[in-house]
């Protein structure tokens, strides 16, 4: 069965200090992997996705994250934080076979404070 | 392009109650999942429809149960309303198979 685990609930960066959400996978098949952010009163949006082509995958608004299959990892990092970063976000793993989006399981969220 | 429509927005409910929340996925996508988010379990899959066929579905009760149109939108409802099936419901719609999933605003139910 497919899981993820997000190291930490809560995060607080300093404004233009690097960023690191952390989070470990597991899957019986090789898998697909997102991180999704959640801005109080908005929807998910999708940051980024990984889908067995490069380990090491950008996303939008500067964040990346590298596919670790020796660590079962997925951790997520932007170099310098902004004010607009502070928000929740989540680790996902895809539920079915070939990256679909259909089935998504989450983690319990990380969430991320950004200080002036 | 108009996003995933969720409605309503808000909705109060009193106990044992049934309720129906819609969901109008963007235009030319066929999949529509749905989602629960409650402060104690985080956000959990409930079902996914695919041309209006339900193709995969999570660990909830019977009371939970949803359809999809042919026009692809999709309602689910929930039958006897219980306290802890106060959440915020979310819905996601894609165009195909491995195609990034857009989601939409939510309905927040609150069951008195």
């Amino acid at each position: 069965a497919q899981s993820v685990t997000q190291l930490d609930s809560h995060v607080s960066v300093s404004e233009g200090t690097p960023v690191l959400l952390r989070c470990n996978y597991s899957s019986s098949y090789s898998p697909s992997l997102f991180w999704y952010v959640q801005h109080p009163n908005k929807g998910l949006q999708l940051l980024l996705k990984y889908t067995s082509a490069a380990t090491l995958v950008k996303g939008i608004n500067g964040f990346e994250a590298e596919f670790k299959k020796s660590e079962t990892s997925f951790h997520l990092t932007k170099p310098s934080a902004h004010m607009s970063d502070a928000a929740e976000y989540f680790c996902v793993v895809s539920g079915g076979y070939g990256g679909s989006q259909g089935n998504l399981i989450f983690g319990k969220g990380t969430k991320l404070s950004v200080k002036p | 392009k108009a996003g995933v429509t969720q409605t309503p927005r808000y909705l109060i409910k009193t106990r044992g109650q049934q309720v129906t929340l819609s969901c109008s996925p963007i235009s030319g996508h066929r999949s529509v999942s749905w989602y629960q988010q409650t402060p104690g379990q985080g956000l959990q899959f409930l079902f996914e429809y695919f041309s209006e066929t339900q193709r995969n579905k999570g660990n909830f009760p019977g009371r939970f149960s949803g359809r999809q149109f042919s026009n692809s939108r999709s309602e689910m409802n929930v039958s006897t309303l219980e306290l802890g099936d106060s959440a915020l419901y979310l819905c996601a719609s894609s165009r195909a198979e491995n195609t990034e999933a857009f989601f939409g605003q939510g309905t927040r139910l609150t069951v008195v």
